[in-house]
């Protein structure tokens, strides 16, 4: 398998202009995951989904961003409209089971997003 | 609100040392710990899993302990390479609510030859 693939891996935007990030997780993966990384809060876990479900969007920091997961091989995090201080590397990641299992989560790459 | 203290942020060793990463954590109410390894500009790699039912796990040159009821985690490198400079992660994972995976900040690690 070839991991977890993000696209594109590097965007660089305008302040109010709208992006959308792209995750293909692990053939197999009931569970995917996306989060943020910046110098000042770490990583932050932003929602997760299984088997294509919502399942705790919590961490999604503001009405601004959406995600979705139309099937089991495809999902997509939206931003609009993009804010200066989205600017972070955004990590999706797959694992067989959720939270509370006993399975390692593998991430992607990274997608590293600049919003001037 | 969990939260998890890794120390030291940084840390400098010659190769060979043997070395030990520490991770701290709030609330041991967790479901597992896992430790990631992340390099410059890359995604994270999982390094070792451990659940709330085990006291530790080993995989080649690296252990990792846990100790839920004092908040504590260690991963332990024998024999510290050159390849083994990296970032290192560790992230609980705990039932319902709120942070259901917490990350710390991590321990950025480099084996000098």
């Amino acid at each position: 398998d070839a991991g977890v693939i993000q696209s594109p891996r590097h965007e660089v935007t305008e302040m109010g202009q709208e992006v959308t990030l792209r995750c293909k997780p692990i053939s197999g993966h009931d569970y995917l995951f996306w989060y943020r990384q910046t110098m000042m809060r770490g990583l932050e876990l932003l929602i997760y989904f299984n088997n294509n479900v919502p399942i705790d969007d919590s961490g999604m920091p503001e009405d601004r961003f959406s995600a979705k997961m139309p099937n089991a091989s495809f999902s997509t995090l939206k931003i609009q409209p993009s804010e200066p201080r989205d600017s972070a590397v955004y990590f999706c990641a797959s694992s067989i089971d959720g939270p509370s299992g006993g399975n390692e989560q593998f991430f992607g790459p990274g997608t590293r997003l600049t919003v001037l | 609100k969990q939260e998890v203290t890794q120390i030291p942020a940084a840390l400098s060793v010659p190769e060979g040392e043997n070395l030990v990463l520490n991770c701290s954590f709030t609330d041991s109410a967790i479901y597992n710990l896992q430790w990631f390894r992340q390099d410059p500009g890359k995604g994270l790699t999982s390094l070792l899993l451990i659940q709330s039912s085990q006291r530790e796990q080993t995989s080649g040159r690296l252990n990792a302990s846990l100790d839920k009821s004092s908040g504590r985690s260690t991963l332990y490198i024998a024999a510290s390479q050159p390849g083994d400079s990296a970032t290192y992660l560790c992230a609980t994972f705990r039932p319902g609510g709120y942070q259901k995976v917490t990350f710390g900040i991590g321990t950025k690690l480099q084996v000098i030859p």
